[in-house]
C-alpha cells in the first residue's frame, strides 16, 4: 500500500541553523500539507500546497518557513533560522484532492538546542 | 475563529468500562476525522464522518456526527488496555486544511 515517507526521522540542530525536512508524498496525490505538533500539544496546520504554489498558510508559517516541490516526488519544508520554539514533530500529509482524506507520514522530530 | 474543542482532555478508565469523548467545532464543515496517536508516533486514521447522523463502528470504538449541533462523539465500549493512546478529532475547513482538537489522552487500567 502506498504511503507518505519523511526523512530524517529525527533532526537535531543548533539555534539559528537552517534545516530542510523532506517528504515523499503518495505518487498520484496533488495536494500537500505540513503540520506540526509541539510535544504534548495538538497538531497544528502550517501550510497547504497545490500546483506548485502555496494555497493557504497559518499564522505560524512566517517568513522563516518555506516549502518547495523541487522535483516530481519530493516536498520540502525549510526553516531558515531555527529557534528553540521550533522544536516539534513535523508531519507531512498528501491527498488526491482537497475533498479527499489526507494521508500522514511518520513525522520528523526536530530538536533545536 | 476556527475552533475544535475536545473533552475530556485526560481520561483514566478501568478495563471493561464505557466512556465517551466529545468534539465540538465552531464552523460548518462537511467532514470530521478521528485519529489515534501512540506516543512518539504518527496519526492513525480511525473514522471519517461525512454527513449528519453518520455513525461508524470499528471494534470497541463507535463514532457519530451531528452537524447541526457541530458535535461528534467517540464512544468506547468495554475498554481494554490496548486502547490506551491519545485520540484527536479533526475538522476539515475550506481549502482542505485540518483543524485538530486538543486531543484526549486515554489511559485504560486493569
Amino acid at each position: 500500500e502506498p504511503e507518505v515517507t519523511q526523512t530524517p526521522s529525527h533532526q537535531v540542530t543548533q539555534m539559528g541553523q537552517e534545516v530542510i525536512l523532506r517528504c515523499v508524498p503518495i505518487s498520484n496525490h496533488l495536494y500537500f500539507y505540513w503540520y506540526r505538533q509541539i510535544l504534548g500539544q495538538k497538531v497544528e496546520f502550517l501550510v497547504s500546497f497545490y500546483n506548485n504554489e502555496i494555497s493557504e498558510k497559518s499564522e505560524i508559517f512566517d517568513d522563516q518557513f518555506s516549502v518547495e516541490r523541487p522535483d516530481g516526488s519530493n516536498f520540502t519544508l525549510k526553516i531558515r533560522s531555527t529557534k528553540l520554539e521550533d522544536s516539534a514533530m513535523y508531519f507531512c500529509a498528501s491527498a488526491k484532492d482537497r475533498a479527499y482524506e489526507q494521508y500522514f507520514g511518520p513525522g520528523t522530530r526536530l530538536t533545536v538546542t | 475563529e476556527l475552533k475544535v474543542e475536545q473533552n475530556p482532555l485526560f481520561l483514566s478508565m478501568q478495563e471493561g468500562k464505557n466512556y465517551t469523548i466529545y468534539c465540538n467545532y465552531s464552523t460548518t464543515s462537511d467532514r470530521l476525522y478521528w485519529y489515534r496517536q501512540d506516543p512518539g508516533k504518527s496519526l492513525e486514521s480511525l473514522f471519517v464522518l461525512l454527513s449528519n447522523g453518520a455513525v461508524k463502528q470499528e471494534g470497541r470504538l463507535m463514532a457519530s456526527l451531528d452537524t447541526k449541533a457541530r458535535l461528534s462523539t467517540l464512544h468506547i465500549t468495554a475498554a481494554v488496555h490496548d486502547l490506551s493512546a491519545t485520540y484527536f478529532c479533526a475538522v476539515v475547513f475550506e481549502g482542505g486544511k485540518l483543524i485538530f482538537g486538543q486531543g484526549t489522552e486515554l489511559s485504560v487500567k486493569p
